[in-house]
């Protein structure tokens, strides 16, 4: 089982519609959440973090379901500049240290259409 | 607040060649990782560093890929010699620290895009 799974896509939704990604995660270690957003050649940026009461930050909702092993992102009211790619990231503790790494699923393509 | 920075932005080369690449990370980032992103998948995590330690180096194809980070600042990753499969874009990744709890979000440089002929 991969350490980080996500759903590629594409998710093809018209404009203003409600769209909802989740992403599972293979670790119950694991402490941290993250969705980031990429857009075509250019590097992942931070959208938001997942916090364990959920969070919220305008139009995006993140939520964290620790007892199944994935985090969600919902996007409302869609713009046409929400067209990307969206990577959850979780991290993993490396052995027994107090270290971890961050693993990034593979991605889930949005496109938001006219 | 500088963010990442790489260097080159593209770089192509023939396969058996070597090649480097150059990080500064976000000043008072004690993590410093290196990702290699090939198309249409996630980044993969190939080393990572705590100062300029070696935290994590699993994926990293040792017989080919070499990183250091000697000050703890900035860090090169070396290929030699390359693949046809190293064909990517490698994006470093700066943090303030890596401990399991402190939820510490990672920032990306722009990556340099690597093609091999």
């Amino acid at each position: 089982r991969k350490e980080v799974e996500q759903d590629p896509g594409p998710f093809n939704v018209p404009e203003g519609a409600t769209v909802a990604f989740n992403c599972t995660y293979s670790n119950s270690a694991s402490q941290s959440f993250f969705w980031y957003r990429q857009d075509c050649r250019k590097e992942p940026k931070l959208l938001m973090s997942v916090y364990s009461s959920g969070n919220e930050d305008g139009r995006f909702t993140a939520q964290l379901n620790r007892a199944s092993q994935y985090i969600s992102l919902l996007i409302r009211d869609s713009k046409l500049s929400d067209s990307a790619t969206y990577l959850c990231a979780v991290n993993i503790p490396i052995g027994y240290s107090s270290a971890s790494k961050i693993i990034f699923g593979s991605g889930t393509r949005l496109s938001i259409r006219p | 607040e500088a963010g990442v920075a790489q260097s080159p932005r593209y770089k192509i080369i023939e396969k058996r060649q070597s090649v480097a690449f150059w990080c500064n990370p976000i000043s008072g980032h004690a993590t410093l990782y290196w990702y290699q992103q090939i198309l249409g998948q996630g980044p993969k995590l190939l080393i990572q560093f705590q100062n300029n330690g070696v935290v994590d180096d699993s994926q990293l194809p040792k017989d080919r890929f070499s990183a250091e980070r000697l000050k703890g600042v900035d860090s090169t990753l070396k290929i030699q010699p390359a693949k046809l499969e190293d064909s990517a874009v490698y994006l470093c990744a700066s943090s303030l620290d890596d401990q399991v709890y402190s939820n510490q979000p990672q920032h990306f440089g722009d990556g340099t895009r690597l093609s091999i002929l």
